[in-house]
């Protein structure tokens, strides 16, 4: 079965500091990685996802086949960054989502 | 548009009594899925409707649990005989067709305690 490891439950930085929020996963196939995120009293909403290799507000997030992980990274954080950040997956063919349990990321002034 | 709307923001029960929550997605959104988002267990993926086609109910965690989705709209999920580890909050999301390549759109959510 699929699984998604965020190792760090809280990721405490100051502004203007990189960030790195870790993502591993163990899949046999081919997965979809995303990176979802939840601004406090906000919904859910997808922020990147692999298959677009696109920037989103500053987050870039790599797959890395070999080591298993597709960490989230932005060089320089700002304050409206903090918010609870899921990495997730889906299967090849298969849309439904396995996520991590999350990381909460708090940018500090 | 109108996104992802759930019914009730917040619902308190007794242990043992039914309940029911109800998703309205994203009008034109052919698949819909539920999660369940509790504390130490992250978000976990429940079940999920695709048009017509049979539900995958692969990750409901009981015969408790169960769903039902209308003329390919609105869906409900039923939990029977409610159990104090049944207190989350349950999240409905749409998406426009079953590829992973289509985003998903979260509800609210519905927060449910059993007391």
């Amino acid at each position: 079965a699929q699984r998604v490891t965020q190792p760090e439950k809280l990721l405490s930085v100051f502004k203007g500091a990189p960030v790195e929020l870790k993502c591993n996963y163990s899949y046999s196939g081919s997965p979809e990685l995303f990176w979802y995120v939840q601004y406090s009293r906000q919904r859910l909403q997808l922020l990147l996802r692999h298959i677009s290799r696109e920037s989103i507000k500053g987050f870039t997030a790599d797959l890395n086949k070999g080591e298993t992980s597709f960490h989230l990274k932005k060089p320089f954080a700002q304050e409206e960054d903090s918010a609870m950040y899921y990495c997730a997956l889906s299967r090849s063919g298969y849309s439904t989502l396995t996520f991590g349990k999350g990381t909460m990321l708090l940018v500090s002034p | 548009g109108a996104g992802v709307s759930q019914s009730p923001s917040n619902k308190v029960t007794e242990k043992g009594k039914d309940v029911e929550l109800r998703c309205d997605p994203i009008s034109g959104h052919t698949a819909l899925y539920w999660y369940r988002q509790s504390l130490g267990q992250g978000l976990e993926f429940l079940i999920y409707f695709q048009g017509n086609s049979a539900p995958d109910k692969s990750g409901l965690p009981s015969d408790r649990f169960s769903a039902e989705r209308t003329g390919g709209s609105v869906s409900t999920l039923t939990i029977q005989r409610t159990q104090q580890e049944d207190s989350a909050v349950y999240l409905c999301a749409s998406s426009l067709s079953d590829s992973s390549s289509y985003e998903q759109y979260f509800g609210p959510g519905t927060r449910l305690t059993v007391t």
